[in-house]
C-alpha cells in the first residue's frame, strides 16, 4: 500500500521568497514519485518526475525536487516565487507496477503576495 | 505533447437529468482514468481502464459508469444526476510503463440544481 502526505494545506510566501512545499511518501516498493500543479478551472500539469534515476530531479517554471530515502520525502522547492505560482500542487507516487493509478497527496495551496 | 480533451468545460442541469461527460485522448493510451475533485480538495479514483472493454471501479465509490469501446474515448455517464453530484471531474490517460505518468484533462465542471 502506499500513501502521501503533504504538510500544509496552504502556505503563502512573499514574491522573490523560496518556496518549499513537503511531500512524504509511504510505499512497500521502490516508489516513483511526482508533482503536478493545478491552476484554476484546469486539470493537472506534470512538474516533474522522479523515476528512480537522479535523486535531485528539475522540472518546469523553475521548481526542483529532491528524493530523500532516508526520510522518505520528495519536497518541492523553487528559489524564488513569481505571482504565477500561485496554485495548488499535488505530489503522487506510483508503485512502478504500472497497474493501478497514482496516489495522490490532499494537495497544498501555494499563495505568492506581492 | 498530451493531447487529451474533456466535454464540456462547464456543465449545469437539474436533478433527475441524464448525461454523459466526455473524455478523448489522442496519444494512443491504453490506461486512462476518471477523477472526482470537490473545490479546494484531493483527487479520488472513481473509475479506471487499462483497455478497449476493460473497466474497473476506484476507490471512491461512485454511481456513475463508463465505458472503454474504442482506446481513444472514455466517457462518464451519470444515468440521473443529483445535488451530491456536484463536483469536478478529471479524466487522464497514461502511457503502458511501470512509471504511470499520468496526463490530465481540463476537467469538467458539474452542477446539478
Amino acid at each position: 500500500a502506499q500513501s502521501v502526505t503533504q504538510l500544509g494545506s496552504h502556505v503563502s510566501v512573499s514574491e522573490g521568497a523560496l518556496v518549499l512545499l513537503r511531500c512524504n511518501y509511504s510505499s512497500s516498493v521502490p516508489p516513483y514519485l511526482f508533482w503536478y500543479v493545478q491552476y484554476p478551472n484546469q486539470g493537472l500539469q506534470l512538474l516533474l518526475k522522479y523515476t528512480s534515476a537522479a535523486t535531485l530531479v528539475k522540472g518546469i517554471n523553475g521548481f526542483e525536487a529532491e528524493f530523500k530515502k532516508s526520510e522518505t520525502s520528495f519536497h518541492l522547492t523553487k528559489p524564488s516565487a513569481h505571482m504565477s505560482d500561485a496554485a495548488e500542487y499535488f505530489c503522487a507516487v506510483s508503485d512502478g507496477t504500472g497497474r493501478r493509478a497514482l496516489t495522490f497527496g490532499s494537495g497544498t495551496r501555494l499563495q505568492v503576495q506581492p | 505533447e498530451a493531447d487529451i480533451y474533456q466535454t464540456p468545460r462547464y456543465l449545469v442541469i437539474g436533478t433527475g437529468k441524464k448525461i454523459t461527460l466526455e473524455c478523448s485522448q489522442t496519444m494512443g493510451h491504453d490506461k486512462m482514468y476518471w477523477y472526482q475533485q470537490d473545490p479546494g480538495m484531493e483527487l479520488h479514483l472513481i473509475h479506471y481502464s487499462y483497455g478497449v472493454n476493460s473497466t474497473e471501479k476506484g476507490d471512491l465509490s461512485s454511481e456513475s459508469t463508463v465505458s472503454r469501446i474504442r482506446t481513444e474515448h472514455f466517457p462518464l455517464t451519470l444515468e440521473s444526476a443529483r445535488p451530491s453530484h456536484t463536483s469536478q471531474y478529471l479524466c487522464a490517460s497514461s502511457r503502458p510503463s511501470g512509471y504511470n505518468e499520468q496526463f490530465f484533462g481540463p476537467g469538467t465542471r458539474l452542477t446539478v440544481l
